[in-house]
């Protein structure tokens, strides 16, 4: 069946980096565009980068902008999303979902903490 | 950027009631808006797309509408698997595929 499944999250303390991982099956991931969705504790959802489907179009929310890198390797199935210089802010859950336009797939999220 | 603002933030209902979630846009975004539901450590669900158009497996007790600004997601006859969190987002203008702030929908 369709899924995505995310992994990758975890406690790192501010200024650290981060990888979260996002592997897709059950369809042809290198047809669809990919989004990061991440929610903080209590609050709302806030879209944070998308990618095209081949790789060469990537967007970002302007509060993670030069600090998290999206990318994809169709070959792997795999979606990412490299988070560099955290911040206590960037704590949430991060969902990754499928679509360019509305987001019909989305994967169960991976937790982030940052903390000293 | 394009504002999304969802009305009312909050809202008590009974089973069996009919239910609208109101969601304004800053700027014209034609029919490029999502509706969202989403469950308490769950992840969001897609409902609604293009406005109006329901997503396969959503009971048609759901419904959405508008264009331009002004949108409306309508529960017909709410069922106690209905009470959550809803979301609008939209997806004319990027970066950033802007959601609003959400409306959760409580047991009265």
């Amino acid at each position: 069946q369709v899924q995505l499944v995310e992994s990758g999250g975890g406690v790192v303390q501010p200024g650290r980096s981060l990888r979260l991982s996002c592997a897709a099956s059950g369809f042809t991931f290198s047809s669809y565009a990919m989004h990061w969705v991440r929610q903080a504790p209590g609050k709302g959802l806030e879209w944070v980068a998308v990618i095209s489907y081949d790789g060469s179009n990537k967007y970002y929310a302007d509060s993670v902008k030069g600090r998290f890198t999206i990318s994809r390797d169709n070959s792997k199935n795999t979606l990412y999303l490299q988070m560099n210089s955290l911040r206590a802010e960037d704590t949430a859950v991060y969902y990754c979902a499928r679509g360019l336009a509305a987001a019909n797939v989305w994967g169960k999220g991976t937790t982030v903490t940052v903390s000293s | 950027a394009i504002r999304m603002t969802q009305s009312p933030s909050s809202l008590s209902a009974s089973t069996g009631d009919r239910v609208t979630i109101t969601c304004r846009a800053s700027q014209g975004i034609s029919s490029y808006l999502a509706w969202y539901q989403q469950k308490p450590g769950k992840a969001p669900k897609l409902l609604i797309y293009a406005a109006s158009t329901l997503q396969s497996g959503v009971p048609s007790r759901f419904s959405g509408s508008g264009s331009g600004t002004d949108f409306t997601l309508t529960i017909s006859c709410l069922q106690s698997e209905d009470f959550a969190t809803y979301y609008c987002q939209q997806y004319y203008s990027y970066p950033p595929y802007s959601f609003g702030q959400g409306t959760k929908l409580e047991i009265k």
